[in-house]
Parts: C-alpha cells; sequence; structure tokens
C-alpha cells in the first residue's frame, strides 16, 4: 500500500513491559517523526530522522528509542513502558525539513498502558 | 525557545467565516503552518506562509504578520464537516523540528 503506515493501530499493554510501535513509508521521504497526542498538550515531538542512521531527540524522548537502519522503516519502542505514555502516537513523513514542507501523517496508534 | 498561542475552542454556524489565531514566539523563524485534524483521524496539512500576507486555497486562506509575530487560518462558507481541530505550528530555531500549537477545537453548527 502506498503511503504511510503505522502498526499495531490499537495496543494494551502493561506496565514494565517493553513494546515497539512501526511506521513504514513507502515514498521515500528523507524525514520521519515520531510524535504523542495527548489532551492538552497538542502534538509534541518525541524523536525525529533527517534520514538513514540519522536520529535525534524530539521534546520528550525520556523512556523511548528509534532507530532508522531503512529509510522507509522508523520503529518506536517503548523499553519499560509506563501509564504516563498511555497515548495516541502518531508517525510522519516529510521530503524535506519540516516546516514548509508538507507533513504527512500515519493513521495513528492508540496505546494504553494498564 | 518556541511557543505558540491559539485559542482552544472556537464555535460558528454553518456558511459562518471563522477566525483562528495564531501567535507565536521564536528567535528564528521559518513559515507558519496550518494542520487540521478530525477526532480520530491523523493530522492533514492545510497551508503554508513563508512571508507576509494571504495565502488562499479554496474556501481557506492563511494569514501571517512577521512583524507581529502572529498569523491566522481564516474558514469561509463554513460547512459541518469543517468541525475539527486545527493547529499551527512553525520550525524549531536551527533545527528539523515541528514545534506545534495545542490546537483550536471548531465546531460548526447547523
Amino acid at each position: 500500500d502506498a503511503g504511510i503506515t503505522q502498526s499495531p493501530r490499537y495496543k494494551i499493554t502493561e506496565t514494565g513491559r517493553q513494546v515497539t510501535l512501526m511506521c513504514h513509508q513507502t515514498w521515500s521521504h528523507s524525514y520521519m517523526f515520531w510524535y504523542r497526542q495527548d489532551l492538552g498538550h497538542g502534538l509534541r515531538l518525541i524523536y525525529y530522522s533527517a534520514a538513514a542512521d540519522i536520529t535525534d531527540k524530539g521534546e520528550v524522548p525520556d523512556g523511548y528509542v528509534v532507530s532508522r537502519s531503512k529509510t522507509e522503516n522508523f520503529p518506536l519502542t517503548l523499553e519499560s513502558a509506563t501509564r504516563s505514555q498511555t497515548s495516541v502516537y502518531f508517525c510522519a513523513s516529510s521530503d524535506g525539513s519540516p516546516g514548509f514542507n508538507e507533513q504527512f501523517f500515519g493513521p495513528g496508534t492508540r496505546l494504553t498502558v494498564l | 525557545g518556541q511557543s505558540l498561542e491559539q485559542p482552544s475552542e472556537v464555535t460558528a454556524v454553518e456558511g459562518a467565516i471563522v477566525q483562528i489565531n495564531c501567535t507565536y514566539q521564536t528567535s528564528g523563524f521559518y513559515g507558519l503552518s496550518w494542520y487540521q485534524q478530525h477526532d480520530g483521524g491523523a493530522p492533514t496539512f492545510l497551508s503554508y506562509n513563508g512571508l507576509d500576507g494571504l495565502e488562499e486555497t479554496g474556501r481557506f486562506s492563511s494569514f501571517l504578520s512577521r512583524s507581529d509575530s502572529y498569523g491566522y487560518l481564516l474558514l469561509q462558507e463554513l460547512q459541518m464537516k469543517d468541525s475539527a481541530s486545527y493547529f499551527c505550528a512553525v520550525r524549531d530555531d536551527n533545527t528539523d523540528k515541528l514545534i506545534f500549537g495545542t490546537g483550536t477545537r471548531l465546531q460548526v453548527f447547523p
């Protein structure tokens, strides 16, 4: 399928477990991003990547790990899930540096940590 | 750092015009973007203003005044399907981060 996809779409896990959220894009966009969205906070950047093997922290990186070995994939791992990480997670990609370049968002993953 | 302010909620009736304001504080500036998000959906790009003035795309227009650190999104001939959250965003100084405002929830009533 063309575009940007995320899996799983819904996930329930327990505190302390490791969880990996997947993101895949078919456009060969150089930039990829992970955001979390919580009521009252809008979209907050967790990590981003300007190219394969290049990643950098966003506003709220603590408790998360990313990797980008291939241009099209950008998985996000919660090493030891906490209840405060219950949120909706969006992956996005863009063809160039954000701002003047449109970001394309995936459908989101709703994560619940019990 | 950067910060953006926008109203939390705006209401209007079908056919009306509504303006959603966004003020920002940045030490550098690379333009103002707007995104729309329907409940349960993903954000989608609406517009980008890099220079002062008005950009028009159909029923939606976006305005920027860099001297006032201010922009707005103007929605005309409102339709029920315009009920959504609208986010303004600016690029972080000297990095590739896009910083979003907390969003304005627009409710359109018949």
